[in-house]
């Protein structure tokens, strides 16, 4: 049962600590992409991987985000300094260029970030 | 900048009755539309797609129409059931800035009552 898997599914820290979250995207998958669920915006597009190369990181707030892929099967979120205002849901989603094409993407099932 | 809006946060239908989530996009360069199923504590799940050279597209009791000159789509569900009831995310893809995106709508909050 291939799905993308995502840690921590909670995370509660105060304001000024490191965040890191991370998934493993579906074997096979080349596309890898970081979402933040909020109320307003619903899902916002932080970044979008290719090939393990970043091709799009325009919505992350670029002086305390940043997301790698160290490797195929790992893909990791960080904040640093984090803020009260980062708490939302961050969703990791992968896919292929095919189904890319027509936009179909897997979900993981989202950290919950709580900043105090 | 909201590419694509949905401006309905909550819709209650009964069940058995039809419900319709609306979407609408304001990028003509989108080329597929789809439809995104969210229960609580998950992650969205694929529900259906439509081409942009397509006004419908049907799979069992969902049926996505496409209106380009409106720039609007719909989600209708027919009969609704109590499992139909989750957040329904409308999106829109397109290949802008040297990358093909998935660009989402706030979500519509679904409550099917028996």
């Amino acid at each position: 049962d291939a799905r993308v898997t995502q840690t921590p599914r909670d995370k509660v820290t105060e304001m000024g600590q490191e965040v890191t979250m991370r998934c493993q995207p579906i074997l096979g998958h080349n596309t890898v992409f970081w979402y933040r669920q909020t109320m307003m915006q619903g899902l916002e597009l932080l970044a979008y991987f290719r090939n393990r190369a970043p091709l799009d990181d325009s919505g992350m707030p670029k002086d305390r985000f940043s997301a790698e892929m160290p490797d195929a099967t790992l893909a990791t979120l960080k904040i640093q300094p984090s803020e009260p205002r980062d708490s939302a849901v961050y969703f990791c989603a992968s896919g292929t260029l095919l189904g890319l094409n027509t936009g179909e993407l897997f979900f993981g099932e989202g950290s919950r970030l709580t900043v105090l | 900048d909201q590419q694509v809006k949905q401006n309905s946060p909550s819709l209650s239908v009964q069940e058995g009755r039809i419900s319709i989530l609306n979407c609408d996009y304001t990028n003509s360069m989108f080329d597929y539309f789809l439809w995104y199923k969210k229960y609580p504590a998950e992650g969205p799940t694929f529900l259906i797609s439509i081409s942009s050279i397509k006004d419908k597209n049907e799979d069992g009791r969902f049926t996505v129409f496409l209106n380009k000159s409106a720039k609007h789509l719909s989600l209708h569900i027919v009969p609704s059931q109590p499992g139909d009831s989750a957040v329904y995310f409308c999106a829109a893809s397109a290949f802008m800035q040297g990358a093909q995106k998935l660009v989402f709508g706030q979500g519509t909050r679904l409550t099917i009552n028996p």
